[in-house]
C-alpha cells in the first residue's frame, strides 16, 4: 500500500529566506508524485508534478522539488518565500501509471511566513 | 475553464437526519472524487466514480452513497449523519489521458453535525 509523510505540520520562515518541505513516500513501484496548495478559503492547486526523467522539477511561483528514489523522497524548495506563500502545502502519490487511479495525500504541512 | 463547484460551501445537519453534497466539472473528466478531510489529518479518499463505475474505499463503504447522472455531476450522500461526519468534503476530478492524472478540486463544502 501507498503512504505520504510530512514530517513537519508547521513550519515559520522570515520573508526572503529559503524554504524546504519535506515529503517522504512509502510505494514499491514508480511513483506520480504532486505537491498541491491550499491558500486560505480556497481549493487545492497544484504546484508541480512528477512523472519521470529530470528528477528536479520546476513548479509555479518559484517553486521546485526533487525526487529521490533512493530516499523515498519528494521534497520541495523556494529559493526565497514571499508573505503570500504562507498557506497549506500537501505532498500526494497516484500509482496512475498502473491504471489505478487513488491519490494519497500526506497531512500538509502550514507554512507561516513572518516579515 | 479548469474549475470544480461545490454546493453547499457550508452545510449544518442534526444528527441522525440526511446530508446531500454536490460537485460539478466542466472538463469533461471521466474521474470524479470525493475526499474528507479533518483538521490536521490528510484528506481521506471515500469513493471515486471513472466513468459510470464507483469505487468505494472498505473502511466507508457502507457510510457514504454516491451518484453519478452524468458525467459533469456527482454527489455524495450521507444517510444519517453522525458527529463523526464533521469534516470538510473535497471534490475532485480528473482525466485519464492528457494531463496525466492532475487533480482538480472545488472549493469544498464543509459539514458541521450538531
Amino acid at each position: 500500500a501507498q503512504s505520504v509523510t510530512q514530517p513537519d505540520a508547521r513550519v515559520t520562515v522570515s520573508e526572503g529566506a529559503s524554504l524546504q518541505l519535506r515529503c517522504k513516500y512509502s510505494y514499491s513501484g514508480t511513483p506520480y508524485l504532486f505537491w498541491y496548495v491550499q491558500y486560505p478559503r480556497q481549493g487545492l492547486q497544484l504546484l508541480l508534478k512528477y512523472y519521470s526523467g529530470d528528477p528536479v522539477v520546476q513548479g509555479v511561483n518559484g517553486f521546485e522539488a526533487e525526487f529521490s528514489k533512493s530516499n523515498s523522497s519528494f521534497h520541495l524548495r523556494k529559493a526565497s518565500v514571499h508573505w503570500s506563500d504562507s498557506a497549506v502545502y500537501f505532498c500526494a502519490l497516484s500509482a496512475a501509471n498502473t491504471g489505478n487511479y487513488k491519490y494519497v495525500f500526506g497531512a500538509g504541512t502550514r507554512l507561516k511566513v513572518i516579515a | 475553464d479548469t474549475t470544480v463547484k461545490q454546493n453547499p460551501r457550508y452545510k449544518l445537519a442534526r444528527v441522525g437526519k440526511p446530508v446531500n453534497l454536490i460537485c460539478s466539472q466542466t472538463m469533461n473528466h471521466d474521474t470524479m472524487y470525493w475526499y474528507q478531510k479533518k483538521p490536521n489529518q490528510a484528506p481521506k479518499l471515500l469513493l471515486f466514480y471513472y466513468d459510470k463505475i464507483l469505487n468505494r474505499e472498505a473502511d466507508t463503504f457502507e457510510k457514504f452513497q454516491s451518484s453519478r447522472p452524468n458525467n459533469s455531476f456527482c454527489s455524495l450522500y450521507i444517510g444519517s449523519a453522525g458527529l463523526e461526519y464533521s469534516a470538510m468534503y473535497l471534490c475532485a476530478s480528473s482525466s485519464g489521458t492528457g494531463d496525466t492524472g492532475q487533480l482538480y478540486f472545488g472549493e469544498g463544502s464543509k459539514l458541521t453535525v450538531l
